[in-house]
């Protein structure tokens, strides 16, 4: 059965720093994978996806995502983050885009002034 | 882009009650509608992948009885909540599949904003 697992619950990060999600999936074959971001009272926006090419997937608000076939993960990156950056970030796989989903846990991201 | 809509956006009601959710795709049509359920801080759990003119498919677990889908139409799906209990409080997305780019490289779903279900 198909599984994803966002290891940290919580991130706290200053605005301006870096920031790093990390996503592990475990599928039977190479699925679709995606980065959604839920804020409150919003619903979920998608981030980026990836499924074939490139393994470095550039999505919108500055966000990367590199996929790693050897590791099985899906990691969401940010350079410098801003205050708006606040918000929950769910990693999500399918079979394809349009799908059902199988989402992660999610991480809850927290920006520092 | 894309919009999906549900409704209403939040509903209490008392327990034994039942309630309707409404979710709309306002700028396309969806053979497939997806609906989630997340409980608070939690992630969102598939319960049931919604087709247009044909018996919902719920995943394991999930009560067909208690919670029926309606997908009447290319672009509206119905949850109902049946006999519903403070267990079944929760926050409801609706998500729907673009028909015309499905199976294509533009292929995508789009997800509502979420219905807070409260049950007293």
């Amino acid at each position: 059965a198909q599984s994803v697992t966002q290891p940290d619950i919580h991130i706290t990060v200053s605005e301006g720093a870096s920031l790093e999600l990390r996503c592990n999936y475990s599928y039977g074959a190479t699925p679709y994978l995606f980065w959604y971001v839920q804020s409150p009272g919003q619903g979920l926006q998608l981030l980026l996806k990836y499924f074939s090419g490139d393994t470095l997937v550039q999505g919108i608000k500055g966000f990367e995502a590199e996929f790693k076939r050897s590791q099985s993960s899906f990691n969401l990156r940010k350079p410098s983050v801003h205050w708006s950056d606040a918000a929950e970030y769910f990693c999500a796989v399918g079979l394809a885009a349009g799908n059902k989903l199988t989402f992660g846990g999610g991480t809850r991201v927290l920006v520092k002034p | 882009g894309a919009v999906v809509s549900q409704h209403p956006s939040w509903v209490i009601c008392k327990s034994g009650t039942s309630v309707k959710i409404e979710c709309r795709s306002l700028d396309f049509q969806a053979t497939t509608m997806f609906w989630y359920r997340q409980f608070p801080k939690q992630s969102l759990m598939l319960m049931a992948t919604s087709n247009e003119g044909s018996k919902a498919t719920y995943e394991q677990g999930v009560e067909k009885d208690k919670f029926l889908i309606n997908h009447a139409s290319l672009t509206l799906s119905t949850l109902t909540v049946t006999s519903a209990h403070p267990e079944d409080s929760s926050f409801y997305i609706c998500s729907a599949r673009d028909h015309r780019l499905a199976g294509g490289p533009g292929d995508t779903q789009y997800f509502g904003p979420g219905t807070r279900l409260t049950v007293l």
